[in-house]
């Protein structure tokens, strides 16, 4: 079974800054996916960023940008120019690869709460 | 194009009660899941679906049943209500690219 680790509960960052949010999981897969979902305080999930497990490139998204390390099982996210917007919990997310028969789960960590600071 | 609806929005019910959150994708999705969200935590699989007739158990099924008559509709089955399946529900749905999509979730109260 796969297990996801956010070590982070809570942090804060001033308005424009730079912050990272932490995230390791635990598999013995070789191939699989690893996401991060933001949820707002009206408790919509939304898809933030997406790794594939077979990429090195790092996958980026406008101001959000992720270091993902396989051989530690490592997977954050870095939001740039942090925006007041960007409030909300952080999901870190780990999913095998699609398996006909058993869809493709997600495996979630516990969140980290982020405040943007004005 | 309304994406992963879920009804009701919000629900008290008394210890013992049944009921039964409605989850709706227009997408023509295959996969189709339930979670629940205790506070302060990540999502939890309940239930899950890979097609119209087919569902199988994700990590937390006690207490939950499913069905899935078509493909477009979940729905979740509570039958005796307990303190402990007070959470946030989210239904969400998914092809083949991976990416789920989730509907804006039932926050559920047992008392």
């Amino acid at each position: 079974a796969q297990t996801v680790t956010q070590s982070q509960p809570e942090m804060s960052v001033q308005e424009a800054e730079t912050v990272t949010l932490s995230c390791t999981y635990d598999t013995s897969e070789n191939n699989y996916y690893l996401f991060w979902y933001k949820q707002p305080p009206s408790r919509q999930m939304i898809l933030v960023i997406r790794q594939e497990a077979y990429k090195q490139q790092n996958a980026t998204e406008n101001r959000f940008s992720v270091n993902f390390q396989k051989a530690a099982k490592s997977f954050s996210l870095k939001i740039s120019d942090s925006q007041l917007g960007d409030t909300a919990m952080y999901f870190c997310a780990f999913m095998k690869p699609p398996d006909n028969n058993a869809g493709n789960m997600l495996t979630f960590g516990g969140g980290t709460r982020l405040m943007v600071k004005p | 194009n309304a994406g992963v609806t879920q009804t009701p929005k919000f629900r008290i019910l008394k210890i013992g009660q049944s009921m039964t959150l409605q989850c709706t994708q227009d997408m023509n999705h295959n996969y189709m899941y339930w979670y629940r969200q205790d506070p302060g935590m990540g999502l939890k699989l309940i239930y899950y679906s890979v097609g119209a007739g087919i569902t199988d158990k994700g990590e937390v099924p006690n207490g939950y049943n499913v069905s899935r008559s078509t493909t477009e509709d979940f729905p979740l089955r509570l039958e005796l209500a307990a303190p402990s399946q007070t959470s946030v529900y989210f239904c969400a749905s998914s092809y083949s690219n991976y990416e789920q999509y989730f509907g804006p979730g039932t926050r559920l109260t047992v008392t």
